[in-house]
């Protein structure tokens, strides 16, 4: 059975840190990998997904990388902002099936 | 324009009785989902359609029942509502379930957050 963990559960870091924030995930037999952004009391917005064949994606300030085979993902943010401020959750999409598995999520603050 | 929406994004209600979020979408998808997010932020799957067939149902009591009367449209209905039903509830939707970038990414709507008392 699939599971999917973030770790730090939530993380405080002074405006203009880059930050990487962590997704590990028990079964590396999965199609894709995204990560989504959500802010309180919004919806999901997604970020970046990252195909099960590519090593890394990119947008913007944002890089995420996977690793399969050890089942970690990173999402990297570059010079964080006061308006990165949000939850982020990565989600994975077993491999043979239609549904994504959500991760626990890290609540980050950007202080100003 | 509003990509996915959903109707209505509060919902207050009695245990036992029966209700309906509706949602839709304007981004021409064949797949559309709903998920629970519950008080911790846990967010599950519920249900999905593609091209109005359903094809993932979820371990869901069945007084949730989904319906999908078009591509464009999922609604979903509770019936005898109980307090551990109070959640928030997404509709989200995506191109297609072919399993690449553009097909798999996800839109969510705004979220229903049902309080059952």
């Amino acid at each position: 059975k699939q599971e999917v963990t973030q770790i730090p559960a939530a993380l405080s870091v002074p405006e203009g840190e880059n930050l990487v924030l962590n997704c590990s995930f028990t079964d590396s037999a999965i199609y894709n990998l995204q990560w989504f952004r959500q802010d309180p009391g919004k919806g999901l917005t997604s970020l970046l997904l990252i195909q099960s064949s590519q090593r890394e994606q990119t947008s913007g300030r944002l890089n995420a990388s996977l690793d399969k085979s050890s089942g970690r993902s990173t999402l990297y943010i570059a010079a964080s902002q006061p308006g990165d401020s949000a939850t982020y959750l990565c989600a994975v999409k077993p491999s043979g099936t239609y549904k994504y598995i959500f991760g626990t999520g890290t609540r980050l603050k950007v202080l100003a | 324009d509003t990509a996915v929406s959903q109707t209505p994004k509060y919902l207050v209600t009695q245990m036992g009785n029966d209700k309906s979020i509706k949602c839709e979408q304007n981004l021409g998808h064949d797949t559309m989902y709903w998920y629970k997010q519950d008080s911790k932020k846990f967010l599950k799957i519920m249900f999905s359609y593609n091209n109005k067939e359903l094809i993932i149902n979820e371990t869901v009591p069945n007084r949730f029942s989904p319906k999908s009367p078009d591509k464009a449209h999922l609604n979903l209905h509770i019936n005898s509502l109980e307090l551990g039903d109070s959640a928030v509830y997404f509709c989200a939707s995506s191109q297609d379930v072919a399993g690449g970038p553009t097909t798999d990414t996800q839109y969510f709507g705004p979220g229903t957050r049902l309080t059952v008392l």
